[in-house]
């Protein structure tokens, strides 16, 4: 069974200081990973995605994951926040066997303190 | 074009209407789905489409009936709702395969009076 964990429903940070989102999976199998970003009333935009290519994963607007199988997790960090990262941030897996689920973590309120 | 289009982006409906949710997207992908957002709480998967034919139904109640008409657009019919039934109602699409990302469109805000 797959599922993905994010472990903390809320994280505040001041602007400009780092980010880190925190999320494991459990898979039977290397899934593919992805993080996603949901500002207020609005859809699902991806931020990155692991495909086993490399293990440091770059995204967009300066975020970036890293994969690290022997530990399970693939958190998400940015070097300095700024006020529009103020969002809800989604890790997402999906199985190599069922490529066509998409788990949901639970999800994580960024704030972001001016 | 990376967009998946939904419309109506709001909707208020009595427990009796029949409405449709839409949904299109022109980026070739043979994968479409469905997903009900409530407040505060991740997307839930509710259908897949592969190919056109419905692959995965989550046990979605009756009173919701996908369609995919063509590789393009999908549907969502809504008969006699709940009030409980009310939220962000998120479709998305993506290849087949592996290490293939879901593309979401802005949703449909649905209220259930």
């Amino acid at each position: 069974a797959q599922s993905v964990t994010q472990l903390d429903s809320h994280v505040s940070v001041s602007e400009g200081t780092p980010v880190l989102l925190r999320c494991n999976y459990s898979s039977s199998y290397s899934p593919s990973l992805f993080w996603y970003v949901q500002h207020p009333n609005k859809g699902l935009q991806l931020l990155l995605k692991y495909t086993s290519a490399a293990t440091l994963v770059k995204g967009i607007n300066g975020f970036e994951a890293e994969f690290k199988k022997s530990e399970t997790s693939f958190h998400l960090t940015k070097p300095s926040a700024h006020m529009s990262d103020a969002a809800e941030y989604f890790c997402v897996v999906s199985p190599l066997d069922n490529f066509n689920k998409f788990y949901f973590g639970s999800g994580t309120k960024l704030n972001v303190k001016p | 074009d990376t967009e998946v289009t939904q419309t109506p982006k709001h909707l208020v409906m009595g427990m009796t209407n029949k409405k449709s949710l839409k949904c299109e997207q022109h980026m070739g992908h043979r994968a479409m789905y469905w997903y009900k957002q409530k407040a505060k709480k991740p997307p839930e998967l509710m259908f897949v489409y592969s190919y056109e034919k419905l692959s995965i139904n989550e046990s979605v109640p009756s009173r919701f009936s996908p369609e995919c008409p063509n590789s393009s657009l999908l549907n969502l019919h809504l008969h006699a709702l709940q009030p409980e039934d009310s939220a962000l109602y998120l479709c998305a699409s993506s290849q087949e395969g592996w290490y293939t990302e879901a593309f979401f469109g802005q949703g449909t805000r649905l209220t259930v009076v």
